[in-house]
């Protein structure tokens, strides 16, 4: 079984402020993690994942998450907010092995907004 | 260009009613999935397939039914059986083995 709990519903920056969006995660067997992003009345569009190997992991727009297994996180953070990144955010897990097939289990999302 | 198309950007469902949605995806995919998204709820898996004629149910099937009939094609069917249909759609692909998953832009529904 997994689960993932995004902590905050909302978070409001600042133009230039770190951003820092949080996520917690439970599977039983290694995950795959991921973070989407989805604008106003779109589709989701994955910012990242973590597989295996690396730990520290880059995506799309400057965003990056660490995987942290002893704290079983994957935090989204990005040094520089913008306001094009004002969009609701979503934690995701899956179990490694061929049978989840895309199978992911998501987070409640996290919608954040930038001030000026 | 690739991806995937959902129709129609918004639907009207009247009490007793089914309605289908479509989704079209010319990415090659072989998996297919749909999601129903809520407020504050993350997304729910209703349904995957992983290849034609075939299709499991996800976390939250029952009132909604599907069929693959073509590798492109995944229609959601939201039948009467399905109490509180009124939500966000979003109908997704991959290649099966890659768990990135490509989203269409969404369907959203709503009960008259």
């Amino acid at each position: 079984a997994q689960s993932v709990t995004q902590l905050g519903s909302h978070v409001s920056v600042s133009e230039g402020a770190l951003v820092l969006l949080r996520c917690n995660y439970s599977s039983s067997v290694p995950p795959y993690l991921f973070w989407y992003v989805q604008y106003p009345n779109q589709g989701l569009q994955l910012l990242l994942k973590y597989t295996t190997g690396a730990t520290l992991v880059k995506g799309i727009n400057g965003f990056e998450a660490e995987f942290k297994k002893s704290e079983t996180s994957f935090h989204l953070t990005k040094p520089s907010a913008h306001m094009s990144d004002a969009a609701e955010y979503f934690c995701a897990v899956s179990g490694s092995g061929g049978t989840s097939y895309g199978k992911l289990t998501f987070g409640q999302g996290t919608i954040l907004t930038v001030h000026p | 260009d690739g991806g995937i198309t959902q129709s129609p950007k918004y639907l009207f469902r009247k009490e007793g009613q089914n309605v289908t949605l479509s989704c079209e995806q010319n990415l090659n995919h072989d998996a297919m999935y749909w999601y129903r998204q809520d407020p504050g709820q993350g997304l729910r898996l209703i349904y995957y397939s992983q290849i034609v004629n075939d299709f499991q149910k996800g976390d939250i099937a029952e009132g909604y039914s599907v069929s693959r009939e073509k590798k492109e094609s995944f229609p959601l069917t939201v039948t009467s059986a399905q109490k509180n249909p009124t939500a966000f759609y979003l109908c997704a692909s991959n290649w099966g083995t890659n768990e990135k998953l490509f989203f269409g832009s969404g369907t959203q529904l709503s009960v008259l």
